[in-house]
């Protein structure tokens, strides 16, 4: 069963401005990942946090884990129409089995040239 | 990159009919493929994990009957949807996992996703 909830649902931003989306989850986790997936494809995975860390940057995208809410963050700087897209936070559990993710519910970005 | 290859990509069949959708690992071994269903702006449902030689695992709710997995390679593995229905309509995306690496990165490579129709 889904566990991440992602917030917002959708988002509509202008280009250039910054967007955030947050995830959260109910039960420890080892990492948690963020993927994309453009309208009818798969995903691209973006970026993973372990659990012992707090904060992690990848060119415009950066993200946050705080274990103590149980929460994330990506945030998009200076986003481009090209960004348009949903956005999944995808946490492999601390315990159990080892090899699924347990998938959010997704973000919708829209970004408006 | 680690690519993950799908195909068919897109396929529309009539009711009653059986559908083969393949999975494959171009550059890596994937000792661990998933296969999910993705209901249009919703989130990816995990139908199945595949494991190399041996029997696939299903999630809850997900006859085995129906979506029969096969994964008989470390680049390969493929998801049968038997006697299809309009219900079956659905996007189906594979990912897999890569048996060297995943211990350290945790990462899934998707494939492009298989769109089927039935009709």
């Amino acid at each position: 069963s889904q566990q991440g909830e992602e917030d917002p649902q959708a988002l509509s931003i202008q280009e250039g401005e910054n967007a955030t989306m947050n995830c959260s989850y109910k039960t420890s986790i080892n990492n948690l990942q963020w993927y994309r997936q453009n309208s009818g494809r798969g995903l691209v995975h973006l970026i993973l946090i372990r659990s012992n860390e707090r904060e992690k940057h990848s060119g415009r995208l950066r993200v946050t884990l705080d274990t103590s809410k149980k929460s994330s963050s990506l945030l998009i700087t200076a986003s481009r129409a090209a960004d348009t897209a949903s956005y999944f936070c995808a946490t492999k559990p601390y315990a159990g089995n080892n090899r699924k993710l347990i998938w959010g519910l997704g973000t919708s970005l829209a970004v408006n040239p | 990159g680690a690519v993950v290859s799908q195909h068919p990509s897109r396929v529309i069949c009539k009711s009653g009919t059986s559908v083969k959708i393949e999975c494959r690992s171009l550059d890596f071994q994937a000792t661990t493929m998933f296969w999910y269903r993705q209901f249009p702006k919703q989130s990816l449902m995990l139908m199945a994990t595949s494991n190399e030689g041996s029997k696939a695992t299903y999630e809850q709710g997900v006859e085995k009957d129906k979506f029969l997995i096969n994964h008989a390679s470390l680049t390969l593995s493929t998801l049968t949807v038997t006697s299809a229905h309009p219900e079956d309509s659905s996007f189906y995306i594979c990912s897999a996992r890569d048996g060297w690496a995943s211990s350290r990165t945790d990462t899934q490579y998707f494939g492009p996703g298989t769109r089927l129709t039935v009709l």
